[in-house]
């Protein structure tokens, strides 16, 4: 159980393009959805916090008209990278945390999003 | 405010042998704590976790971690490490629903 899906896993873009990643809890409902950068070699960086039916709560630094979520069921939630450039190159990892599971977020296996 | 230090960058161990990764936490509270180990390209895979109760906690492929509040410390340990176990280990504490993570130890094992 508690399983997470990313799709695309991989997706190559031309700058100035818009990508979306999307993040599906697949066997629970997900009151909360989490999405994480990690740069090369580094670790996870919070970008942005989103509750179904709200709006995403962002990180300082964080740019919430270039990532733009959306978490519009229990169960998906995408992040649209808008007007991208090759510095938003890296790899995203979205989370979830379902109703009722205390603490314990699951990670799906994340995007490599390469912008040339 | 909370932090996870995770010292050691980069380990190298021989296939067999024993193996600990370190962390430090630092939190206000008793913290909910994890393990997490991602191989390249990979997403996360959550290794073990510590919520309360027993300070021994075991996990999956062989792990166990050992909460210790005086030192404010959740090591992980694997008693004889193998090849597959290459990978970058993370670990991470959550008081509410965020987790914050350390830098990350990369693991490697040679022959």
């Amino acid at each position: 159980g508690a399983v997470v899906s990313q799709h695309p896993s991989r997706v190559i873009c031309k700058s100035g393009t818009s990508v979306k990643i999307e993040c599906r809890s697949l066997d629970f409902q997900a009151t909360t959805m989490f999405w994480y950068r990690q740069f090369p070699k580094q670790s996870l960086m919070l970008m942005a916090t989103s509750n179904e039916g709200s709006k995403a709560t962002y990180e300082q630094g964080v740019e919430k008209d270039k990532f733009l979520i959306n978490h519009a069921s229990l169960t998906l939630s995408t992040l649209t990278v808008t007007s991208a450039h090759p510095e938003d190159s890296s790899f995203y990892i979205c989370s979830a945390i379902g109703q009722g599971v205390r603490n314990e977020q699951y990670f799906g296996p994340g995007t490599r999003l390469t912008v040339t | 405010a909370q932090s996870v230090t995770q010292p050691d960058i980069h380990i190298t161990v021989s296939e067999g042998a024993s193996l600990e990764l370190r962390c430090n936490y630092s939190y206000g509270a008793t913290p909910y704590l994890f393990w997490y180990v991602q191989s390249p390209g990979q997403g996360l895979q959550l290794l073990l976790k510590y919520f309360s109760g027993d300070t021994l906690v075991q996990g999956i492929k062989g792990f166990e971690a050992e909460f210790k509040r005086s030192q404010s410390s959740f090591n992980l340990r694997k008693p004889s490490v193998h090849w597959s176990d290459a990978a970058e280990y993370f670990c991470a504490l959550t008081g509410a629903n965020n987790l914050f993570f350390g830098t990350g130890t990369r693991l490697t094992v040679i022959p």
